[in-house]
């Protein structure tokens, strides 16, 4: 079975600075892909980036990045230079398994950005 | 481009009566998927289509639970009776082929069953 854990439930960060967002996963398939996810105060569920496991360079989309670790089974996203508009509930999810397309989520991790 | 859109965003009903929940994917994915959200729970997949078909239905709760896909516009999800237990939020979202298709999400549908 597949499980994604999110150690953080919450974090305060002062605007400006860089956030990482941990996130491990616990997988026996060899093939499998990561996503993280913003969810806003507003409720809509916002794909932010993707990781193949088989990718050899860490993805970057604009101010995020994840940075993966294989041999340690984990993708910690970071946002750099944070925003007040980055406060929001983040998700890391895993889609793998047998050919199983569903993601398993974290619990999520409550961002919070401070003036 | 249009994105996942769900329907309706808010139900209040009572126990007991039949909820519908819709949901039109984006054009030219091939996949659909329901989840629903609790705060107890998290995010938690009920059920998936690839070209209309039901690939994996073994997250729905239990036979109250319903969901079909006549076309590849259009998909419901059924709960008859309801139960108080479950109010959640409901997504609906859609991937086109590929592993690395990164699933988008609709507005989800908020469900509140008193």
């Amino acid at each position: 079975a597949q499980k994604i854990t999110q150690t953080q439930p919450g974090m305060f960060v002062q605007e400006k600075e860089a956030v990482t967002l941990d996130c491990t996963y616990d997988t026996s398939d060899p093939s499998y892909g990561l996503f993280w996810y913003k969810q806003p105060s507003s409720g809509e569920m916002i794909f932010l980036i993707y990781q193949g496991s088989y990718d050899q360079q860490n993805a970057t989309e604009g101010r995020y990045s994840l940075n993966f670790q294989k041999a340690r089974k984990s993708a910690n996203l970071v946002i750099s230079a944070s925003q007040l508009g980055d406060s929001a509930m983040y998700f890391c999810a895993m889609r793998g398994g047998g050919g199983a397309d569903g993601l398993t989520f974290g619990k999520g991790t409550h961002l919070i950005i401070q003036p | 481009d249009a994105g996942v859109i769900q329907s309706p965003r808010h139900e209040v009903t009572e126990m007991g009566q039949e909820v519908t929940l819709r949901c039109k994917p984006i054009s030219g994915h091939d996949y659909l998927f329901w989840y629903r959200q609790t705060m107890m729970r998290g995010l938690e997949l009920l059920i998936y289509f690839n070209n209309n078909v039901p690939i994996d239905d073994s997250g729905m709760p239990e036979d109250r639970f319903s969901a079909k896909m006549p076309n590849a516009s259009f998909s419901t999800l059924k709960i008859q009776p309801s139960e108080p237990r479950d109010s959640a939020v409901y997504f609906c979202a859609s991937n086109e082929q590929g592993r690395n298709q990164p699933q988008h999400f609709g507005d989800g549908t908020r469900l509140s069953i008193l």
